[in-house]
């Protein structure tokens, strides 16, 4: 199974600030990477999907980049709803594996 | 618009079966492919399989010998069956939607399995 290695665990951050959150595959995964917001009730939705697409209705705040093993999610100016844990997913091989969650709070 | 709902028991006892039903609305699940997601205590997330739009099935073979997953097309919902669960099955369970080469688009708001005696 691929690895997904996502830092830092915990990203404390002020609102308005600029906020990036790393994935990294342990082996090349060629752009298929989604990322996924989990709110504090537990509900999921997609944000971004193959590496750099937003999902329909999502903020133009959000965006994805990345190639090879190593993408990123950032955010550019981070809004209170924003606070919640954050997972990459690939899907270039089976099974699809997530990274271990990015927790956003308040600095 | 797509919704899903998770249901099923909240509980369920070591060495038995967890049965749960995903009901989905506003879309058919003759189209696409329809699976199951798990979140434990401590956030790692495990996709556990998926039924197609045919009724073909995949699954994490990490789990293959203990999970079926199928389907009632005419009330348009599908079914997790995990068996012989063990505390390390408790977790949240999510049914979610995937359009074919994009994995996840919907998902359902989830559902707490605990197993304990």
């Amino acid at each position: 199974d691929i690895q997904m290695t996502q830092s830092p665990s915990t990203l404390p951050a002020s609102l308005g600030e600029r906020v990036t959150i790393n994935c990294r595959a342990s082996r090349g995964i060629s752009n298929n990477l989604n990322w996924y917001q989990q709110k504090p009730d537990g509900t999921i939705k997609r944000l971004i999907y193959y590496t750099s697409n937003l999902q329909s209705g999502v903020p133009s705040r959000f965006s994805g980049s990345g190639s090879g093993t190593d993408y990123s999610l950032t955010i550019s100016s981070l809004e209170p709803e924003d606070l919640a844990m954050y997972y990459c997913q690939q899907y270039a091989s089976s099974p699809p594996t997530f990274g271990g969650g990015t927790k956003l709070e308040l600095k | 618009e797509v919704q899903l709902q998770e249901s099923g028991p909240g509980l369920v006892k070591p060495s038995q079966s967890l049965s749960l039903t995903c009901s989905v609305t506003g879309y058919s699940i003759t189209s696409n492919y329809w699976g199951w997601i798990r979140k434990f205590p401590g956030n790692k997330m495990e996709w556990m399989g998926y039924i197609s739009y045919s009724g073909s099935t995949s699954y994490n073979p990490s789990l293959k010998s203990r999970i079926s997953i199928t389907r009632d097309t005419s009330k348009n919902q599908f079914f997790l069956q995990l068996n012989s669960v063990t505390t390390e099955d408790t977790a949240t369970y999510y049914c979610a939607r995937s359009d074919y080469g994009s994995p996840f688009a919907y998902w359902g708001q989830g559902t707490l399995v605990t197993v304990s005696s």
